[in-house]
């Protein structure tokens, strides 16, 4: 059983540029949210994605937008990158059933910006 | 006021002690929390959920809920070296979909 699988594992890009990360969900999952996390502190919530449609977003300039397919893998995008976006980028995946949403994460992308 | 607090520590028990792990919570109608834990270099990995109140044990973890007092409590019996790490409190938050997360306390159990 295929756990919740991310790429590319590591990026480095420049000020300005553009970035998109990948995102695969465990098996019999159909939710994915995607997570911030810089160093020394607890997962941002970015945003979530179920059934194609981006369903809560959290406060995150428009710079960071997403997208989920049909087999309910799902990309990150950040526009015009910031030094301050360097960061490591969770994905994760979840079935929701009641009051209980467990997730399950990715190995995360680590992201330099220079 | 933050969503959810946590010491971030670093928090140090000799090996065979208990670890004692504390969390606050600010959104009274939350229903659903989570211990997460994180190793060095790693992404989070679910421990323990619990969702009443009261105390839910699985092998050497107990959590510990009191929704009066918005209080959540991770206890580590026997510490071992292997349970270094960092530990997250979550709180799925109401009227909404995100899980939140405090900024972790770092645990160091000593051989």
């Amino acid at each position: 059983d295929a756990g919740v699988t991310q790429s590319p594992t590591h990026l480095i890009k420049t000020r300005g540029q553009q970035v998109t990360l990948r995102c695969s969900p465990k098996s019999g999952h159909d939710t994915v949210s995607w997570y911030q996390q810089a160093l020394g502190q607890g997962p941002q919530f970015i945003f979530q994605y179920y059934e194609e449609e981006e369903r809560q977003r959290g406060n995150f300039p428009d710079r960071f937008s997403g997208h989920q397919f049909p087999n309910y893998s799902s990309e990150l995008n950040v526009n015009a990158l910031l030094l301050g976006d360097s960061a490591l980028y969770l994905c994760a995946s979840s079935s929701p059933t009641g009051v209980g949403e467990k997730l399950f994460f990715g190995s995360g992308t680590q992201l330099s910006v220079l | 006021q933050k969503e959810v607090e946590q010491n971030s520590g670093p928090l140090s028990v000799p090996e065979g002690a208990i670890a004692s792990l504390n969390c606050t919570y600010s959104d009274r109608g939350s229903q659903s929390f989570f211990w997460y834990r994180q190793y060095s270099g790693k992404s989070p990995e679910l421990i323990m959920s619990i969702y009443s109140n009261g105390d839910k044990e699985d092998g050497r973890f107990t959590a510990q809920l009191n929704k009066a007092s918005q209080y959540v409590s991770l206890l580590i019996r026997d510490s071992q070296p292997s349970d270094s790490a960092t530990y997250l409190c979550a709180v799925r938050s109401t009227g909404g979909f995100k899980t939140i997360f405090g900024a972790g306390t770092r645990l160091f159990v000593k051989a």
